[in-house]
């Protein structure tokens, strides 16, 4: 079955404790990207990556890394997490020629206390 | 730069209903649209799509027609049912912009009452 699976799922943490959320895809697609959802903000984009070994910023990358040194996975790391990086964080994949048209992962909710 | 305005929600309907979301966008170059939807718990998925003026996208009885003059994409559907229950964003990519940068509005709530 065609996917983009996330783990975990459910993450509760605290401030300053290092994690890596991992983003997975079986469909050989060149594109992934990085979003969190909140509240009255609807979906903002923190990374993307158009192929391996090339990541450029989105609209809010602060307190965010990401590598893609392999065609399926696409990690976000938060090396210092803070509260107010709590969210709702979707990974997706697509096509290189066609990255509009994205499939997206089920979701981690991510809560820093 | 490039930005998606959509009509704030919650919308209720009752089944049956006619629906419309208005979606408006700015950008520099030639953008794609999108409408992807959102069900309770679970990840977006792609609704509909049209690439350029004039293309009308369908799909699962919504469509939204791409206007270049008025800088909209509404969504529409003639008869709505409980299952569409969900939130709609309306998105955008520019690919004479930055290349890889989906632009989304805030989302709209919908629901539809039996």
């Amino acid at each position: 079955e065609a996917q983009v699976t996330q783990n975990p799922r459910y993450l509760i943490t605290v401030t300053g404790k290092k994690l890596t959320v991992t983003c997975s895809q079986n469909m050989n697609h060149e594109y992934m990207s990085w979003y969190r959802q909140d509240p009255g903000l609807g979906l903002r984009q923190i990374y993307y990556s158009m192929n391996v070994e090339v990541t450029d910023k989105g609209d809010v990358p602060e307190g965010y890394k990401v590598s893609r040194k392999e065609k399926r996975n696409f990690p976000l790391i938060l090396e210092s997490p803070s509260p107010n990086q709590t969210s709702l964080y979707f990974c997706a994949s697509s096509l290189r020629e066609s990255w509009g048209e994205q499939y997206f992962g089920p979701g981690t909710r991510l809560t820093v206390t | 730069g490039d930005s998606v305005t959509q009509m704030e929600g919650p919308v209720t309907l009752s089944e049956e209903a006619c629906l419309t979301i208005n979606c408006t966008y700015t950008a520099t170059g030639y953008p794609s649209l999108f409408w992807y939807v959102q069900y309770p718990g679970e990840g977006l998925q792609l609704l509909l799509k049209a690439t350029k003026a004039d293309d009308k996208g369908s799909n699962k009885g919504f469509e939204a027609t791409y206007r270049k003059e008025t800088t909209s994409f509404h969504l529409e559907k003639g008869s709505v049912q409980v299952s569409d229950s969900a939130v709609y964003f309306c998105a955008l990519s520019d690919r004479g912009g930055s290349q890889g940068n989906l632009i989304f509005g805030k989302g709209t709530k919908l629901s539809v009452k039996p």
